[in-house]
Protein backbone atom coordinates (compact mmCIF):
# COMPACT_ATOMS: atom_id res chain seq x y z
CA UNK A 1 0.00 0.00 0.00
CA UNK A 2 1.69 3.74 -0.99
CA UNK A 3 2.09 5.83 1.99
CA UNK A 4 -0.31 8.42 0.80
CA UNK A 5 -3.53 8.19 -1.48
CA UNK A 6 -4.57 11.18 -3.29
CA UNK A 7 -6.92 11.73 -6.13
CA UNK A 8 -5.18 13.93 -8.47
CA UNK A 9 -8.30 15.28 -10.17
CA UNK A 10 -8.81 17.08 -11.54
CA UNK A 11 -11.95 18.69 -10.18
CA UNK A 12 -13.90 20.83 -12.58
CA UNK A 13 -16.20 22.65 -10.36
CA UNK A 14 -18.41 25.97 -11.09
CA UNK A 15 -18.55 28.81 -8.71
CA UNK A 16 -20.37 28.19 -6.06
CA UNK A 17 -20.26 25.07 -5.80
CA UNK A 18 -19.40 22.68 -2.88
CA UNK A 19 -16.01 20.30 -3.05
CA UNK A 20 -14.42 17.90 -0.91
CA UNK A 21 -11.05 16.27 -1.17
CA UNK A 22 -9.98 12.95 0.77
CA UNK A 23 -6.28 11.72 1.45
CA UNK A 24 -5.59 8.65 3.12
CA UNK A 25 -2.07 7.71 4.60
CA UNK A 26 -0.87 4.36 5.91
CA UNK A 27 1.62 5.67 8.52
CA UNK A 28 -0.51 5.11 12.20
CA UNK A 29 2.57 6.69 13.86
CA UNK A 30 1.98 10.10 12.08
CA UNK A 31 1.19 12.55 14.18
CA UNK A 32 0.66 15.79 12.59
CA UNK A 33 -2.00 16.93 9.17
CA UNK A 34 -2.06 19.52 7.16
CA UNK A 35 -3.38 20.85 4.04
CA UNK A 36 -1.25 22.98 1.92
CA UNK A 37 -1.93 24.90 -1.34
CA UNK A 38 -0.09 25.53 -4.38
CA UNK A 39 -0.85 27.58 -7.25
CA UNK A 40 0.37 26.82 -10.86
CA UNK A 41 4.55 27.59 -10.50
CA UNK A 42 4.44 28.73 -7.12
CA UNK A 43 5.51 27.36 -3.71
CA UNK A 44 3.68 25.25 -1.93
CA UNK A 45 1.89 27.53 1.53
CA UNK A 46 0.15 26.46 4.01
CA UNK A 47 -3.61 26.45 4.27
CA UNK A 48 -5.17 24.97 7.41
CA UNK A 49 -3.77 22.75 10.17
CA UNK A 50 -6.04 19.22 10.43
CA UNK A 51 -7.30 18.24 14.13
CA UNK A 52 -9.37 15.38 15.07
CA UNK A 53 -12.12 17.66 16.37
CA UNK A 54 -11.94 19.32 12.96
CA UNK A 55 -10.95 22.66 11.62
CA UNK A 56 -13.06 25.59 10.37
CA UNK A 57 -11.52 29.05 8.46
CA UNK A 58 -14.12 30.88 6.52
CA UNK A 59 -15.34 28.91 3.72
CA UNK A 60 -12.91 26.10 4.44
CA UNK A 61 -13.42 22.88 6.95
CA UNK A 62 -10.34 20.19 7.63
CA UNK A 63 -11.06 17.20 9.11
CA UNK A 64 -8.96 13.93 10.38
CA UNK A 65 -10.25 10.50 11.38
CA UNK A 66 -7.80 8.57 12.87
CA UNK A 67 -9.58 5.28 13.06
CA UNK A 68 -10.20 5.39 8.86
CA UNK A 69 -6.48 6.74 8.70
CA UNK A 70 -7.61 9.89 6.17
CA UNK A 71 -7.65 13.64 6.30
CA UNK A 72 -10.37 15.20 4.43
CA UNK A 73 -11.01 18.53 2.94
CA UNK A 74 -14.34 20.46 2.31
CA UNK A 75 -14.66 24.06 0.38
CA UNK A 76 -18.01 25.79 0.54
CA UNK A 77 -18.90 28.15 -1.83
CA UNK A 78 -16.33 28.21 -4.35
CA UNK A 79 -14.53 31.02 -5.74
CA UNK A 80 -12.56 31.36 -9.49
CA UNK A 81 -9.62 32.58 -6.50
CA UNK A 82 -9.67 28.66 -5.05
CA UNK A 83 -8.28 26.92 -8.00
CA UNK A 84 -4.82 25.99 -7.38
CA UNK A 85 -3.51 22.47 -6.06
CA UNK A 86 -3.89 21.09 -2.45
CA UNK A 87 -1.75 18.78 -1.07
CA UNK A 88 -1.85 16.52 2.04
CA UNK A 89 0.76 16.85 4.37
CA UNK A 90 1.88 14.51 7.02
CA UNK A 91 4.29 14.72 10.12
CA UNK A 92 5.25 11.61 12.24
CA UNK A 93 6.97 13.65 14.93
CA UNK A 94 10.34 13.61 16.57
CA UNK A 95 12.53 13.74 14.13
CA UNK A 96 10.82 12.40 11.32
CA UNK A 97 10.67 14.09 7.68
CA UNK A 98 7.54 15.80 6.71
CA UNK A 99 5.35 14.28 3.21
CA UNK A 100 3.49 15.41 0.82
CA UNK A 101 0.86 14.01 -1.38
CA UNK A 102 0.56 14.00 -5.13
CA UNK A 103 -1.90 17.17 -4.87
CA UNK A 104 -5.20 17.43 -5.94
CA UNK A 105 -5.74 20.13 -8.77
CA UNK A 106 -9.17 22.16 -8.29
CA UNK A 107 -10.12 24.24 -11.34
CA UNK A 108 -13.17 26.59 -10.22
CA UNK A 109 -15.20 27.34 -13.21
CA UNK A 110 -17.17 30.71 -14.18
CA UNK B 1 14.32 39.50 4.67
CA UNK B 2 11.96 37.40 6.76
CA UNK B 3 11.65 34.86 3.85
CA UNK B 4 13.25 31.71 2.26
CA UNK B 5 15.66 32.45 -0.28
CA UNK B 6 16.90 30.22 -2.89
CA UNK B 7 19.55 30.59 -5.67
CA UNK B 8 19.83 30.50 -8.03
CA UNK B 9 16.61 30.76 -9.57
CA UNK B 10 16.59 28.89 -12.41
CA UNK B 11 19.73 26.79 -13.78
CA UNK B 12 20.46 25.36 -17.49
CA UNK B 13 23.32 22.74 -17.64
CA UNK B 14 24.95 19.87 -19.87
CA UNK B 15 24.03 16.63 -19.20
CA UNK B 16 27.27 15.32 -16.88
CA UNK B 17 27.87 19.12 -15.26
CA UNK B 18 27.89 19.74 -11.81
CA UNK B 19 25.14 22.01 -10.22
CA UNK B 20 24.76 24.00 -6.78
CA UNK B 21 21.66 25.06 -5.33
CA UNK B 22 22.11 27.19 -1.99
CA UNK B 23 19.29 27.89 0.66
CA UNK B 24 18.68 30.67 3.34
CA UNK B 25 16.14 29.88 5.75
CA UNK B 26 14.42 31.92 8.04
CA UNK B 27 17.02 32.73 10.43
CA UNK B 28 15.53 31.64 13.73
CA UNK B 29 14.41 28.23 11.84
CA UNK B 30 16.79 25.42 12.69
CA UNK B 31 14.70 22.83 10.49
CA UNK B 32 15.47 22.73 6.76
CA UNK B 33 14.57 20.60 3.81
CA UNK B 34 15.13 20.03 0.52
CA UNK B 35 12.65 18.57 -1.77
CA UNK B 36 12.34 18.11 -5.33
CA UNK B 37 8.86 18.36 -7.53
CA UNK B 38 8.36 17.40 -11.33
CA UNK B 39 5.48 18.28 -13.12
CA UNK B 40 1.73 17.04 -11.79
CA UNK B 41 4.02 15.45 -8.59
CA UNK B 42 3.68 16.82 -5.27
CA UNK B 43 7.11 17.84 -3.48
CA UNK B 44 9.03 14.14 -2.97
CA UNK B 45 11.26 14.21 0.35
CA UNK B 46 14.96 15.08 -0.62
CA UNK B 47 16.53 15.13 3.12
CA UNK B 48 16.85 17.46 6.00
CA UNK B 49 18.89 18.95 8.78
CA UNK B 50 18.20 19.69 12.05
CA UNK B 51 20.51 22.43 12.81
CA UNK B 52 24.02 21.28 10.79
CA UNK B 53 23.15 17.88 11.78
CA UNK B 54 21.65 15.48 8.19
CA UNK B 55 18.92 13.71 10.06
CA UNK B 56 17.85 11.63 7.34
CA UNK B 57 17.93 11.52 3.49
CA UNK B 58 15.63 9.92 1.10
CA UNK B 59 16.80 6.38 -0.17
CA UNK B 60 15.82 7.11 -3.84
CA UNK B 61 18.56 9.50 -3.93
CA UNK B 62 21.95 8.31 -5.77
CA UNK B 63 25.33 8.83 -4.41
CA UNK B 64 25.61 11.89 -6.95
CA UNK B 65 23.38 14.14 -4.65
CA UNK B 66 24.75 15.59 -1.39
CA UNK B 67 23.21 18.86 1.00
CA UNK B 68 25.56 20.51 3.60
CA UNK B 69 24.83 22.82 5.82
CA UNK B 70 27.18 24.41 8.01
CA UNK B 71 27.07 25.88 10.72
CA UNK B 72 22.96 25.47 10.73
CA UNK B 73 22.47 28.85 9.03
CA UNK B 74 22.22 28.08 4.98
CA UNK B 75 22.31 24.96 2.54
CA UNK B 76 23.26 24.19 0.07
CA UNK B 77 21.96 21.01 -2.22
CA UNK B 78 24.56 19.65 -4.95
CA UNK B 79 23.81 17.55 -7.58
CA UNK B 80 26.85 15.78 -9.37
CA UNK B 81 27.26 14.66 -13.20
CA UNK B 82 23.77 15.81 -13.81
CA UNK B 83 20.95 13.50 -15.55
CA UNK B 84 17.82 14.75 -18.12
CA UNK B 85 15.78 13.21 -15.15
CA UNK B 86 17.47 15.36 -12.63
CA UNK B 87 15.32 18.14 -14.39
CA UNK B 88 12.82 19.33 -11.56
CA UNK B 89 12.45 22.23 -9.41
CA UNK B 90 14.55 21.91 -6.18
CA UNK B 91 12.29 23.18 -3.35
CA UNK B 92 14.01 24.41 -0.19
CA UNK B 93 11.83 24.88 3.23
CA UNK B 94 12.29 25.48 6.66
CA UNK B 95 10.54 25.28 10.02
CA UNK B 96 10.71 25.74 13.50
CA UNK B 97 11.28 22.63 15.73
CA UNK B 98 8.79 23.20 18.12
CA UNK B 99 5.14 22.16 17.84
CA UNK B 100 3.44 21.69 14.33
CA UNK B 101 5.77 21.42 11.67
CA UNK B 102 4.89 24.29 9.83
CA UNK B 103 6.70 24.99 6.57
CA UNK B 104 7.77 28.12 4.80
CA UNK B 105 9.25 27.24 1.18
CA UNK B 106 11.76 29.60 -0.77
CA UNK B 107 10.30 30.05 -4.41
CA UNK B 108 12.57 26.77 -5.63
CA UNK B 109 15.61 26.64 -8.25
CA UNK B 110 14.12 24.66 -11.65
CA UNK B 111 16.97 23.19 -12.78
CA UNK B 112 16.97 22.01 -16.79
CA UNK B 113 19.26 19.61 -17.37
CA UNK B 114 19.92 19.11 -21.52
Amino acid sequence: RKEVEQDPGPFNVPEGATVAFNCTYSNSASQSFFWYRQDCRKEPKLLMSVYSSGNEDGRFTAQLNRASQYISLLIRDSKLSDSATYLCVWDSGGYQKVTFGIGTKLQVIP
Amino acid sequence: DTGVSQNPRHKITKRGQNVTFRCDPISEHNRLYWYRQTLGQGPEFLTYFQNEAQLEKSRLLSDRFSAERPKGSFSTLEIQRTEQGDSAMYLCASSLNAGANVLTFGAGSRLTVL
